[in-house]
């Protein structure tokens, strides 16, 4: 069974720093991209961050780019988001998401992480 | 970046009846189209992909339909737990893979 498990969500102060990661199992970690997405409270879903299967190439939305950095490692099947100078408008649930091979359709969702940015 | 648009924003439709929601890229993303559902309080999940093949989970009561720029999911007689917002989704060549706005299916 496919499980993505999200951790290191929490309570963080405008301009500070978080890292969240994604367990996975289930799967071979190694062979998939991996996506982050998140929502707001009550809003859309909204595209943040990608990583290929090998950590060789990352996306980034322009809403993060500079401030949050994607990795992973494939020897311990997890992914990590580095957050830092964060704002409010960062507040949402995220969630960790498998890609059904490289760069296609999102298969698996994790059930997601809330981060909060206020002071 | 592709912009994706949904309508309507809500929809009200009885128990057994049938549900039509639309989504249009504004350029063609070909077949590369995803239709996600996401009840309360749960993370979404993949109804749809390819425009029109179903996940392996997905009721026969859901049909996806289209390419290019307009895409429709098609809910015939809906069941209770049918009542959801879904997100279409495009992943046409490099990421952002956007999002529609979603469009919440309500009970009449």
């Amino acid at each position: 069974e496919v499980q993505l498990v999200e951790s290191g969500g929490g309570l963080v102060q405008p301009g500070g720093s978080l890292r969240l990661s994604c367990s996975a199992s289930g799967f071979t970690f190694s062979n998939y991209a991996i996506h982050w997405v998140r929502q707001a409270p009550g809003k859309g879903l909204e595209y943040v961050s990608a990583i290929s299967s090998n950590g060789g190439s990352t996306y980034y939305a322009d809403s993060v780019k500079g401030r949050f950095t994607i990795s992973r490692d494939n020897s311990k099947n997890t992914l990590y988001l580095q957050m830092s100078s964060l704002r409010p408008e960062d507040t949402a649930v995220y969630y960790c998401v498998k890609d059904s091979s490289s760069w296609y359709y999102f298969d698996y969702w994790g059930q997601g992480i809330l981060v909060t940015v206020s002071s | 970046e592709i912009v994706m648009t949904q309508s309507p924003a809500t929809l009200s439709v009885s128990p057994g009846e049938r549900a039509t929601l639309s989504c249009r890229a504004s350029q063609s993303v070909s077949s590369h189209l995803a239709w996600y559902q996401q009840k309360p309080g749960q993370a979404p999940r993949l109804l749809m992909y390819g425009a029109s093949t179903r996940a392996t989970s997905t009721p026969a009561r859901f049909f996806g339909s289209g390419s290019g720029t307009e895409f429709t999911l098609t809910i015939s007689s809906l069941q209770p737990e049918d009542f959801a917002v879904y997100y279409c989704q495009h992943y046409h060549n490099w990421p952002p893979y956007t999002f529609g706005q979603g469009t919440k299916l309500e009970i009449k």
